[in-house]
């Protein structure tokens, strides 16, 4: 079946520091790829998301770019604020049955900012 | 503010007992999706609704229903509650079921515990 795989957390980083958070995925077909980000005691809000290989998706200085041959999306960043620090999950999506099976997630890494 | 509305925002159950979640989604959207996010974990998909009828569901047991109305507010139903039915219930909605692409909007969910 499809699924994704995220590293584990809590990740902790001191602010301006450089991300990376790294996502592989398995799936049945070319999924769309999506990163989501959990701020504390709210629900999900779209980062990015890449709908095809070699796309990147970009938003508030975080990038990632969709790799078929590796299978992966990693998200960058390259200096990081306390503001930053929440929960990120990677997702797909797949065409099959138009989008209706739902997005598949992984666990979500924890990223911690430290001043 | 993504724009979609869920109630009640908290609530605690008794085990057996029977609940409905409600969802107010974006103005416009006319696909509706459920997911079930438990402590420390990411979303799993539930369901969705595309005009008023159900047209994908995740690995979830009858107990969990759901109905999409004229004006594409949804509801979802859990019967005979389980104590491992405590969870988030994340509500998204989008513009249309067709193509996994699409921009997928969540509201702030529904923390529901059962005892």
């Amino acid at each position: 079946g499809n699924s994704v795989t995220q590293m584990e957390g809590p990740v902790t980083l001191s602010e301006e520091a450089f991300l990376t958070i790294n996502c592989t995925y398995t799936a049945t077909g070319y999924p769309s790829l999506f990163w989501y980000v959990q701020y504390p005691g709210e629900g999900l809000q779209l980062l990015l998301k890449a709908t095809k290989a070699d796309d990147k998706g970009s938003n508030k200085g975080f990038e990632a770019t969709y790799r078929k041959e590796t299978t992966s999306f990693h998200l960058e960043k390259g200096s990081v604020q306390v503001s930053d620090s929440a929960v990120y999950f990677c997702a797909l999506s797949l065409p099959t049955g138009g989008g209706a099976d739902g997005l598949t997630f992984g666990k979500g890494t924890h990223l911690i900012i430290q001043p | 503010e993504t724009g979609v509305t869920q109630s009640p925002t908290h609530l605690i159950k008794t085990r057996g007992q029977q609940v409905t979640l409600r969802c107010s989604s974006q103005s416009g959207h006319n696909t509706v999706s459920w997911y079930q996010q438990a402590l420390g974990q990411g979303p799993q998909f539930i369901f969705q609704y595309y005009r008023e009828e159900e047209n994908g569901r995740g690995n979830f047991p009858p107990r969990f229903s759901g109905l999409q109305f004229p004006n594409y507010s949804s509801e979802l139903n859990v019967n005979a509650l389980e104590l491992d039915d405590s969870a988030l219930y994340l509500c998204a909605s989008s513009l249309d079921s067709r193509g996994s692409g699409n921009t997928i909007y969540f509201g702030e969910g529904s923390w529901l515990t059962v005892v």
